[in-house]
């Protein structure tokens, strides 16, 4: 199986910032990458796939980079709404799995 | 607008069978484009994939759930189901289903999700 790992596990960081988060495959994965915000009580959102491309709706200051075992999600400029949990999760094989998550909290 | 929408008994004890059935509206789930699943989160944890079907009938399951869990599809009623048997406290999560697609496998549409507690 397949294991993800992010890092940093949480994150403190005011509006405006522009933060990354790290994905790491412990095997290549090619670009079989997803990413996901989620909100307290709420089912995770789909944000980008295929580990650079933005999915229809999500705001341009969403992007992904990165192809093989290393990935990162960049927030270009920090909004109050994306205040959230964000998981990478690899789609090359199954079983699928997901990183252990982000916590993205206001400093 | 396609949406999902889990239904499920509620709790369930210890030893028995989890039973949800999702529910697809606003498009048809018979399509070669996507599969169809479920994906479950304990409280306060990460996420789990169970298992996806095709409208074929095809199933993929997560090895560590495998010999407890069947997932069906009925196309004619738009609706899909997840049975998980033999239930532990370890199954307590909040249930989602999920449409992903069958080229990146990215999880385009998920239920609201439902809690199934273990509990006797």
């Amino acid at each position: 199986d397949i294991q993800m790992t992010q890092s940093p596990s949480s994150l403190s960081a005011s509006e405006g910032d522009r933060v990354t988060i790290t994905c790491r495959a412990s095997q290549s994965i090619s670009n079989y990458l997803n990413w996901y915000q989620q909100k307290p009580g709420k089912a995770p959102k789909f944000l980008i796939f295929a580990a650079s491309s933005l999915q229809s709706g999500v705001p341009s200051r969403f992007s992904g980079s990165g192809s093989g075992t290393d990935f990162t999600l960049t927030i270009s400029s920090l909004q109050p709404e994306d205040f959230a949990t964000y998981f990478c999760q690899q789609s090359y094989s199954t079983p699928y799995s997901f990183g252990q998550g982000t916590k993205l909290e206001i400093k | 607008q396609l949406h999902l929408q889990e239904l499920g008994p509620g709790p369930v004890k210890p030893s028995e069978t989890l039973s949800l059935i999702c529910t697809v509206s606003g498009g048809s789930i018979s399509t070669s484009s996507y599969y169809w699943g479920w994906i479950r989160q304990p409280p306060g944890k990460g996420l789990e994939w169970i298992g996806s079907i095709y409208y074929s009938g095809n199933t993929d399951y997560n090895p560590s759930l495998k010999s407890r869990v069947t997932i069906s599809v009925e196309t004619s009623k738009t609706q899909f189901s997840l049975k998980l048997s033999s239930v532990t406290a370890a199954d307590t999560a909040v249930y989602y289903c999920t449409r992903h697609g069958a080229a990146y496998g990215g999880i385009d549409y998920w239920g609201q999700g439902t809690l199934v507690t273990v509990s006797s």
